[in-house]
């Protein structure tokens, strides 16, 4: 079966770190873009992360230099690694997929569109 | 960063009567070398994660029920569920790829029962 299954999330202080893990089945984990996309209780979807198939890292600035996204392609494992977290990193994270990118004229273009989501792991930061 | 907005906020409609979401976007999402409009489509269900429902602003991802359509193009669009059911109540977003990073999406609009 095609899935992802987060795990790794609880209760931490702020300023406090966490890690969390997405485990990839059914498909060809390496081959894809993969995110971390949260969403606070009652709020809209808020695209965290993002790793290429090459390994390199993409981040918004809300979390640029305070969240490291990284993969094992050996594992069909992503990771999230949260430092110094905040009240208002409290949301559900969800890890995703996206479909591969083609080249266009010369130019290859990310399809960053999410096919296939986890069904999310709850990250409460408070004191 | 390319900001995208929808409308209404919420909706309630009866059952088998047409809804209707609209998107706009702060740019055009129109790749010219391809002529695509970089924009999806996503349904949420209370307790459940999104699900991707069109792509490319018009194209049904496999499995979605054809009452669902997406439409428009550059910085307009639409998405339609042409006979509401009971089990497309929940919460549907917009969301650009055209220029990432990052990744935007819309603030979303909650389908009710009237």
């Amino acid at each position: 079966e095609v899935q992802l299954v987060e795990s790794g999330g609880g209760l931490v202080q702020p300023g406090g770190s966490l890690r969390l893990s997405c485990a990839a089945s059914g498909f060809t984990f390496s081959s894809y873009d993969m995110h971390w996309v949260r969403q606070a209780t009652g709020k809209g979807l808020e695209w965290v992360s993002a790793i290429g198939t090459a390994g390199d890292p993409y981040y918004p600035g809300s979390v640029k230099g305070r969240f490291t996204i990284s993969r094992e392609n050996a594992k069909n494992s992503l990771y999230l690694q949260m430092n110094s977290l905040r009240a208002g990193d409290t949301a559900v994270y969800y890890c995703a997929r996206t479909r591969p990118g083609d080249y266009v004229w010369g130019s290859y273009r990310n399809y960053w569109y999410f096919d296939l989501w986890g069904r999310g792991t709850l990250v409460t930061v408070s004191s | 960063d390319i900001v995208m907005t929808q409308s209404p906020d919420s909706l309630a409609v009866s059952l088998g009567e047409r809804a209707t979401i609209n998107c706009k976007s702060s740019q055009s999402v129109l790749y010219s070398s391809n002529n695509k409009n970089y924009l999806a489509w996503y349904q949420q269900k209370p307790g459940q994660p999104p699900k991707l429902l069109i792509y490319w602003a018009s194209t049904r991802e496999s499995g979605v029920p054809d009452r669902f359509s997406g439409s428009g193009s550059r910085t307009d669009f639409t998405l339609t569920i042409s006979s509401l059911q009971a089990e497309d109540v929940a919460v549907y977003y917009c969301q650009q790829y055209y220029t990432t990073p990052p990744v935007t999406f819309g603030p979303g609009t909650k389908v009710d029962i009237k």
